[in-house]
């Protein structure tokens, strides 16, 4: 079965520190990943997706995110956290076409001045 | 774009009462997905379409829940009899293609039961 799990539920960190996110994937054939960004009262907005292209994916507002098979990991990284980036994090991926996406938990991401 | 759109954006109404939430995706978009929100269980998928027609419904918690996509650009969840159980926030989102491709959400409907 396929299945996702973001390793923290909450991350803190100081504006214009580095940011990970972690999330780890399951599944029995190589999936596209995401992730999304969900800020308060808002909707989900994508950040990047992963779909066997380049192994290090770029995205918005300088989020990146890479691709580790040998690991079965899909971490996110910031270099310099900034107070906008206050937000729920989730991890999601996609399996075989015609299957709906599987959403992990959620990282509650609080950056502080 | 004007991107997903959800009506209304906020509903409060009492037990019993019958709900209808309503949501039109995105132009040329072919798979439309409706999903639960609540501090204890997360995000959950209901229910997605593709090409109006329903493909997966088993996240539909029980028959108080249906849903409805009449036409490409218009779908509705309604729950009929409403409980406070239900209260949580409701997402739509749409795509172009099937489950495996990026989704685009609305803004969600709070939903309060009380």
């Amino acid at each position: 079965a396929q299945s996702v799990t973001q390793l923290d539920s909450h991350v803190s960190v100081s504006e214009g520190t580095p940011v990970l996110l972690r999330c780890n994937y399951s599944s029995s054939y190589s999936p596209s990943l995401f992730w999304y960004v969900q800020h308060p009262n808002k909707g989900l907005q994508l950040l990047l997706k992963y779909t066997s292209a380049a192994t290090l994916v770029k995205g918005i507002n300088g989020f990146e995110a890479e691709f580790k098979k040998s690991e079965t990991s899909f971490h996110l990284t910031k270099p310099s956290a900034h107070m906008s980036d206050a937000a729920e994090y989730f991890c999601v991926s996609a399996g075989q076409a015609g299957t709906a996406l599987i959403f992990g938990k959620g990282t509650t991401l609080s950056v502080s001045s | 774009d004007a991107g997903v759109i959800q009506s209304p954006r906020h509903e409060v109404t009492e037990m019993g009462q019958e709900v209808t939430l309503r949501c039109k995706p995105i132009s040329g978009h072919n798979s439309l997905f409706w999903y639960r929100q609540t501090m204890m269980r997360g995000l959950e998928l209901l229910i997605y379409f593709n090409n109006n027609v329903p493909i997966d419904d088993s996240g539909m918690p029980e028959d108080r829940f249906s849903a409805k996509m009449p036409n490409a650009s218009f779908s509705t969840l309604k729950i009929q009899p409403s409980e406070p159980r239900d209260s949580a926030v409701y997402f739509c989102a749409s795509s172009f293609g099937q489950g495996s491709y990026e989704q685009y959400f609305g803004p969600g409907t709070r939903l309060t039961v009380t």
